[in-house]
């Protein structure tokens, strides 16, 4: 099993909204991120728990509040989000860090802010 | 900081070989990826090559890497109009992603 596995695949959510994605793997990896992308641009990296413990922040607006409750589930809590927050938000992960194994993502989901 | 730099389009006919190529600054990572992204798809991982091998290559793939120049390329032989997508390079420590190259496979 190499899958990385996100819900919903798809999300429409106000501003004054609360929301949750869900990311889950069940390859024994231990590094999970969350990344950001929008339309035709590369994604970019928000966060890295490594070990169940967040060990990377790339100065994310505390709307977005990441959680990793065990090895093989990582939630990234949505709140007052704003319109231009509207992206696909990827999940990878790794049996480690990058610097040593494949990272692998899930289908992302599409988020769309109102 | 870290950077990873490609090329923004290609265009090619059903058959010809592409290339695609990454030039980088972190030379740290242990892998250097290639990901493929088809409209509102995912990343699929199309292959990786690691830092202290030259080449790599896995059926219509060939990865090579010029550690020296910090270049990585990506072949695809026999261009399909499938594999019409943005093709992402990847590396570094956290690993970052070039601005994407997208691919157009006329027929």
């Amino acid at each position: 099993d190499t899958e990385v596995t996100q819900t919903p695949k798809h999300l429409v959510m106000g501003m004054t909204n609360k929301k949750s994605l869900k990311c889950e793997q069940h390859m024994g990896h231990r590094a999970m991120y969350w990344y950001k992308q929008k339309a035709k641009k590369p994604p970019e990296l928000m966060f890295v728990y490594s070990y169940e413990k967040l060990s990377i922040n790339e100065s994310v607006p505390s709307r977005f509040s990441p959680e990793c409750p065990n090895s093989s589930l990582l939630n990234l809590h949505l709140h007052a989000l704003q319109p231009e927050d509207s992206a696909l938000y990827l999940c990878a992960s790794s049996q480690e860090g990058y610097r040593g194994t494949e990272a692998f993502f899930g289908q992302g989901t599409r988020l769309t802010v109102v | 900081g870290e950077d990873v730099e490609q090329s923004l389009f290609l265009s090619v006919r059903e058959g010809d070989s592409s290339v695609i190529n990454c030039t980088y600054t972190d030379s740290s990572s242990t892998y250097l990826y290639w990901y493929k992204q088809e409209p509102g798809a995912g990343l699929q991982l199309l292959t990786y090559i690691f830092s202290n091998m030259d080449m790599k290559q896995d059926q219509r793939l060939t990865v090579l890497l010029n550690k020296k120049d910090k270049h990585l390329s990506l072949r695809i032989a026999d261009t399909q109009t499938g594999d019409s997508a943005i093709y992402f390079c990847a590396g570094g420590g956290k690993l970052i992603f070039g601005q994407g190259t997208e691919l157009s496979v006329k027929p």
